[in-house]
């Protein structure tokens, strides 16, 4: 039991690059998460996938964009890379979006650097 | 708008005595708290949390306090060890089940 998976763990773009990073979960979870952290921000929402086939907005999803490819999988697109950009990208997943549910857990993260 | 605060960055504590982490939150629809750890290169895992409808709850080592009154939340690890040296994360959900997360409150156990 793999738990939550994230390629790639370390990339460096230049600015106006494009990339996509992958997150798979092994755990039969319907919700699945991205989140960015960074320094004295804690993490935050990018966006989410309540279940498969569904995505929506958190709180900073301007210049990303996601797909639910199955349940399994969910990446995180970034279509033209800004400075901004440079953050640890996490992915997260749960067994269902809703009151009183149970823990995210959490992938290993992915270093992004963007110059 | 950060909903969520950890005001305290980091901490320092000596093996054996009790680390007090505090977090507070301004939105009253939040119904449940959760605590996360988070070492160094690894993704956050969760610890303990708490619902709305409880003040106290417990496990081993760590407690987690809600004041709602106050809309603030206290997590206690007693008695602190080495392996407690993390960052530590308060959360928030609303019955929708999106978190908010705090800034982060590194501790260092010192021996």
């Amino acid at each position: 039991n793999a738990g939550v998976t994230q390629t790639p763990k370390f990339q460096v773009l230049k600015t106006g690059q494009s990339m996509t990073l992958q997150c798979a979960q092994d755990m039969n979870h319907n919700s699945m998460y991205w989140y960015r952290q960074d320094p004295g921000m804690g993490l935050r929402l990018i966006y989410y996938s309540a279940s498969e086939g569904t995505t929506d907005k958190g709180e900073v999803p301007n210049g990303y964009n996601v797909s639910r490819l199955n349940k399994r999988e969910f990446s995180l697109r970034l279509e033209s890379a800004a400075p901004s950009q440079t953050s640890v990208y996490f992915c997260a997943s749960k067994q269902t979006q809703g009151p009183f549910t149970d823990t995210q857990y959490f992938g290993p993260g992915t270093r992004l650097t963007v110059l | 708008d950060q909903q969520v605060k950890q005001n305290s960055p980091s901490l320092s504590v000596q093996e054996g005595r009790i680390s007090i982490l505090n977090c507070d939150y301004t939105n009253s629809m939040f119904d449940y708290f959760l605590w996360y750890k988070k070492y160094p290169a690894e993704g956050p895992t969760f610890l303990i949390s708490i619902s709305s409808i409880k003040d106290k709850n417990e496990d081993g080592r760590f407690t987690v306090f809600l004041n709602k009154s106050a809309k603030h939340l206290s997590l206690h690890i007693v008695p602190s060890q080495p392996g407690d040296s993390a960052v530590y994360f308060c959360a928030a959900s609303n019955s929708w089940g999106k978190f908010q997360f705090g800034a982060g409150t590194q501790v260092v156990v010192t021996p």
